[in-house]
């Protein structure tokens, strides 16, 4: 079946340190690629995407996410978190090329606390 | 100002007591979709809509109706809740199908 694992489930860090929160998707073929935020009590923004082109795509505040596609991976990452960034993050792939072309896909969700 | 609205946010029913969410957009976007949100599950997709009269079955389906007869609404019925449909749910549209979501506030579901 296909799947999206985001590795960390919950992940605590002090503000200024370097974050980087895992995904991976098991489809072969062609793929969007999103990360979702969702700040506590509201509903989910993005935060980037990647379609095609450079591999490197670089969303709002600050975050940034690599697209490795011989590992099947679309790693999120900001090198300096704020308290405001605490949030849950989700990655989500939408397969491009099957029958089910609507079909989005999100990760289990990593929560992100960021003590100040 | 673009927006999802999704109603109600709350509610608190009974087991076998059909319900409706509503959700409308008023972006003209194509697609539409269903989420539910448990934790530790993340979101998991119920029923998305590519246009008018075109719907499909997500990954968690069973128990779920939609129907797409206008561009703008597109609803979310339990026939028949159960305790397991407890949920936060969300509706979410975007242009096509391959475009970044956006999504309404959500709707909090209890079923006793």
């Amino acid at each position: 079946a296909q799947s999206v694992s985001q590795h960390n489930h919950h992940v605590i860090l002090s503000e200024a340190a370097s974050l980087e929160l895992g995904c991976n998707y098991s489809y072969g073929g062609t793929v969007n690629l999103f990360w979702y935020v969702q700040y506590p009590g509201q509903h989910l923004q993005l935060l980037l995407k990647y379609f095609s082109g450079d591999p490197l795509v670089k969303g709002i505040k600050g975050f940034e996410a690599e697209f490795i596609k011989s590992k099947f991976s679309f790693n999120l990452r900001k090198p300096s978190v704020q308290w405001s960034d605490t949030a849950e993050y989700f990655c989500a792939v939408l397969r491009q090329g099957s029958s089910n072309t609507g079909k989005l896909i999100f990760g289990q969700g990593t929560t992100l606390q960021v003590k100040p | 100002e673009a927006q999802v609205t999704q109603n109600p946010r709350y509610l608190i029913t009974v087991t076998g007591k059909k319900l409706t969410v509503t959700c409308s957009q008023n972006m003209n976007h194509e697609y539409m979709s269903w989420y539910r949100q448990d934790p530790g599950l993340g979101l998991r997709q119920i029923y998305y809509s590519m246009n008018v009269e075109v719907t499909d079955k997500g990954d968690v389906p069973e128990g779920y109706k939609v129907s797409r007869k206008e561009k703008r609404n597109f609803p979310l019925i339990l026939e028949s809740p159960s305790p397991n449909q407890t949920s936060l749910y969300f509706c979410a549209s975007s242009s096509r199908e391959n475009q970044p979501q956006h999504f309404g506030d959500g709707t909090r579901l209890s079923i006793l």
